[in-house]
């Protein structure tokens, strides 16, 4: 596709409710992150897809957040009964190619904009 | 970690030029990036720096000094459109021996006035 993808842009869950993000990223990327943006903050970095390998989760807060990109393109971040500190933007980035390559430039999609009431 | 600083806010008026400073401390040091956001849009990518020294593209320029651990953003003949937050981006392994990710700093609001 022109460039990265997500869905849906915004959604309003209820606490204890579970939500699923989906990313799109640009056909061919290699790599892909997710990040998470409160307002007025950096992205704090929460997970890393080279093709379909999950090789860093480290940003990832608790357990209940869990991520996939099974076929090595689409990725789904999942957050499994949600708290209202979980509301933030959650972003989503890929590059061409593997992360620390010379001259990587990550392209970012919208945006989830994530409210748990 | 990474530890990165910049002003939280910055003001400038239209026309004139203004310097955005983004300090870091991290271990395994493999590049840094200036992003641009407006509100409610993704980062988009300015410039790239992982030597020492100036990279200057249009309107937009970023130095680099790695011993010194700073950089900086230069935007000249600010225009209007220019109001957004930048965002300075230093790449290193998130944990020893780990992937290279880039940890972003909170962003400097830049509003330009007429």
């Amino acid at each position: 596709g022109a460039g990265v993808s997500q869905s849906p842009r915004y959604k309003v869950a209820k606490r204890g409710q579970d939500v699923a993000l989906r990313c799109d990223p640009i056909s061919g990327h290699v790599s892909l992150f997710w990040y998470q943006q409160a307002l007025g903050q950096g992205p704090e970095f929460l997970t890393y897809f080279q093709n379909e390998a999950q090789l860093d989760k480290s940003g990832l807060p608790s357990d209940r957040f869990f991520a996939e990109r099974p076929e090595g393109s689409v990725s789904t971040l999942k957050i499994q009964r949600t708290q209202q500190e979980d509301s933030a933007v959650y972003l989503c980035a890929s590059t061409t190619v593997p992360s620390g390559r010379a001259g990587e430039t990550q392209y970012f999609g919208p945006g989830t904009r994530l409210l748990v009431l | 970690g990474q530890n990165i600083d910049q002003p939280t806010e910055m003001t400038a008026t239209e026309g004139a030029i203004v310097q955005i400073n983004c300090t870091y401390q991290t271990s395994g040091f493999n590049g840094l990036f200036w992003y641009q956001q407006h509100a409610g849009e993704a980062p988009t990518f300015l410039s790239y720096n992982v030597l020492d020294g100036l990279e200057e593209k249009g309107r937009f320029s970023s130095f680099l000094s790695r011993s010194k651990g700073y950089s900086y953003l230069l935007l000249k003949e600010l225009q209007m459109k220019d109001s957004a937050s930048y965002l300075c981006a230093v790449r290193a392994p998130s944990l020893p021996g780990g992937s290279y990710i880039p940890t972003f700093g909170r962003g400097t609001s830049l509003i330009v006035h007429p």
